[in-house]
């Protein structure tokens, strides 16, 4: 069974600093997708950016990034130029392309920005 | 404007009394998701559907039921047998797998109180 691991329960970031969230997930299969989402305090789940694994160049959403490494099974998630409003909760999560609906999602990372 | 809709965004109600949450969704999504996120906790999956009149168990459905009557309806009910009800909860909706990379679509979530 697939898992998704985040290692960090908790991070903090300077404002205008950059910051790495770490995700790291375990799966036999070759072809999937990967997300991160965000959770601010409205917790409102908001999709931040995926990557889809057969496709080597990391995605990236304006000032979110990912570093997606296939083999080491890692998919972190870079903030550049961190502004307060993106205090929230972050959750990394998989999906695979076969037959299953379901998601697996990480523990989440808190992550504090500091004025 | 496409998206997914909660109601009510609180609710109380009393132990031992049944309670149902509504989700509904207007972007033509076959999948549908219910999820339960505790203070501080990542998300657990109770239910899930992949078509109308058809639903399966998720990582935590004891206490919950579902219904898939209508394509856009989803809506999750919190019996009296379930032991722990006060959460967060989330619905959920996507494409199906195979249809292309299928984030998931997220509701504002309702809050439960069970006194």
């Amino acid at each position: 069974a697939q898992t998704v691991t985040q290692s960090q329960p908790e991070m903090s970031v300077q404002e205008a600093e950059t910051v790495t969230l770490s995700c790291t997930y375990d799966t036999s299969e070759s072809d999937y997708y990967l997300f991160w989402y965000k959770q601010p305090p409205s917790r409102q789940m908001i999709l931040v950016i995926r990557q889809e694994a057969y496709k080597q160049q990391n995605a990236t959403e304006n000032r979110f990034s990912v570093n997606f490494q296939k083999a080491a099974k890692s998919f972190s998630l870079k903030i550049s130029d961190s502004q307060l409003g993106d205090a929230a909760m972050y959750f990394c999560a998989y999906r695979s392309t076969s037959g299953t609906y379901k998601y697996i999602f990480g523990t989440g990372t808190r992550l504090k920005v500091l004025a | 404007d496409g998206g997914i809709t909660q109601s009510p965004k609180y609710l109380f109600r009393k132990e031992g009394q049944n309670v149902t949450l509504s989700c509904e969704q207007n972007l033509n999504h076959d999948a549908m998701y219910w999820y339960r996120q505790d203070p501080g906790q990542g998300l657990r999956l109770i239910y899930y559907s992949q078509i109308v009149n058809d639903f399966q168990k998720g990582d935590i459905a004891e206490g919950y039921s579902v219904s898939r009557e209508k394509k856009e309806s989803f809506p999750l009910t919190v019996t009296s047998a379930q032991k722990n009800p006060t959460a967060f909860y989330l619905c959920a909706s996507s494409i199906a797998p195979g249809q292309g990379v299928g984030e998931q679509y997220f509701g504002p979530g309702t809050r439960l109180t069970v006194t």
